[in-house]
């Protein structure tokens, strides 16, 4: 049972908005910054949002980010084909003085 | 270019011990906070251990916490983290990941820009 609630599973077709939620607490997501990371298969993860809702260099503004109080959420618009991986947030939990990682949502594009 | 070369992987009996390293290159390491995050076969994401920059404050997960010990060589480059006591649910692939993009020197982050192609540990007898 991880602490971040995420869906096991998401989907949509080519060109779709699709979004993923991710749901913490107080001592996670509620004060501190939220990170979302995509996971192709067999490789490893790679940082896809930070501090709730910045992108790095390099990747495309179809994916955006947001929080609000407890939760957070990751946005893909005019989804593709090559957006089909594994979604992880994450965020510093202060109880546990560690990180804390969502299950993962599996997305699939039809 | 930032690389990170995980090793020292492999099978190990129940009870045994096993050292890991990761040898960075492409940027100033003793500058980076760093972690180690594992993922078990068909499994999530799991936080391991964070270090900051000068390796003076360590974090670890419940799960492995007076088992396992991170620590880092800055005049090598090199993050290394000691396994003692291994179980089978410790059988996971292992990435050593860099804090990113800002600041670097933060290790109460979750904020990893670049990671390792992992190397793989399985317990078992």
């Amino acid at each position: 049972q991880s602490v971040l609630t995420q869906p096991p599973s998401a989907s949509g077709t080519p060109g779709q908005r699709v979004t993923i939620s991710c749901s913490g607490s107080s001592s996670n997501i509620g004060s501190n910054y939220a990170y979302w990371y995509q996971q192709l298969p067999g490789t490893a993860p790679k940082l896809l949002i930070y501090r709730n809702n910045q992108r790095p260099s390099g990747v495309p503004d179809r994916f955006s980010g947001s929080k609000s109080g407890t939760s957070a959420s990751l946005a893909i618009s005019g989804l593709r084909s090559e957006d089909e991986a594994d979604y992880y947030c994450a965020a510093w939990d202060d109880s546990l003085s560690g990180v804390v990682f969502g299950g993962g949502t599996k997305l699939t594009v039809l | 270019e930032v690389q990170l070369l995980e090793s020292g992987g492999g099978l190990v009996q129940p009870g045994g011990s096993l050292r890991l390293s990761c040898a960075a290159s492409g940027f100033t390491f003793s500058s980076c906070a760093m972690s180690w995050v594992r993922q078990a076969p068909g499994k999530g994401l799991e936080w391991v251990s964070g270090i900051s920059d000068g390796g003076s404050r360590t974090y670890y997960a419940d799960s492995v916490k007076g088992r396992f010990t991170i620590s880092r060589d800055n005049s090598k480059n090199t993050l290394y983290l000691q396994m003692n006591s291994l179980r089978a649910e410790d059988t996971a692939v292992y990435y050593c990941a860099k804090v990113g993009p800002s600041p670097p020197i933060v290790v109460v982050t979750a904020s990893y820009d670049y990671w390792g192609q992992g190397t793989l540990v399985t317990v078992s007898s």
